[in-house]
């Protein structure tokens, strides 16, 4: 089975402006979830998306959206980027995670610069 | 916060030795998993193991759980320079659904 797939790999944006990444989960994975990470802040739980359905969010301000699709592929939004929001930006995907206990299975990240 | 702890944050071994890296974290969990991270890329599942069981052993891993200390440790047998990278442990805490929570990470360096 192939993985899990990220585009773009890599970004540069300027402050203000808006940014959309993509993430393919592993085939017959229902559960996506974002994860933000940052040198200081490490790795940060975003949201988690299960049926379309927004199951989990983490303590990231509203800028940060998500939505998944039918084929449980997701997308999430950042609007009014700054340059805070520099990080790489990690999907993991799982068969159902309703009850925690599955393994996620990472991309390879979308690395975003702000400038 | 719920994130969890590594410890140490920096290792720096040998090549042929073991390496140990530990977590602690806060809350009841259902399970714990470690991830392998090199440079800046994505993260490796490595190895899961439930809050029902203590050991868990995976080619050159072991890994342990004390659920008791709210512990983990990751054990690597016979280090190869390969190994180098950062290992996170993540937690998932009863009743968050896939709500994950990682630790800072330790980076181990393997010396040739």
């Amino acid at each position: 089975k192939a993985g899990v797939t990220q585009t773009p790999r890599y970004l540069i944006k300027t402050r203000g402006q808006q940014v959309t990444l993509s993430c393919s989960p592993i085939s017959g994975h229902r559960s996506v979830s974002w994860y933000q990470q940052t040198p200081g802040q490490g790795l940060q739980f975003l949201f988690e998306y299960f049926s379309e359905t927004q199951r989990n969010k983490g303590n990231f301000p509203g800028r940060f959206s998500g939505r998944q699709f039918s084929n449980s592929r997701s997308e999430m939004n950042v609007s009014t980027l700054e340059l805070g929001d520099s990080a790489l930006y990690l999907c993991a995907s799982s068969l159902d995670a309703a009850s925690s206990r599955e393994t996620q299975y990472f991309g390879p990240g979308t690395r975003l610069l702000v400038l | 916060s719920q994130q969890g702890e590594e410890d140490p944050q920096a290792l720096s071994i040998q090549e042929g030795e073991n390496a140990t890296m530990n977590c602690s974290y806060k809350t009841s969990i259902n399970n714990l998993q470690w991830y392998r991270q090199n440079s800046g890329r994505g993260l490796v599942h490595l190895i899961l193991i439930r809050s029902n069981e203590r050991e868990k052993h995976s080619g050159r891993l072991r890994v342990t759980l004390d659920t008791s200390k709210k512990s983990s440790s990751l054990l690597i047998t016979a280090s190869r320079a390969a190994d180098t990278a950062s290992y996170f442990c993540a937690t998932a805490p009863k009743n968050t659904g896939n709500q994950f929570y990682f630790g800072t990470g330790t980076s181990l360096t393997v010396i040739p």
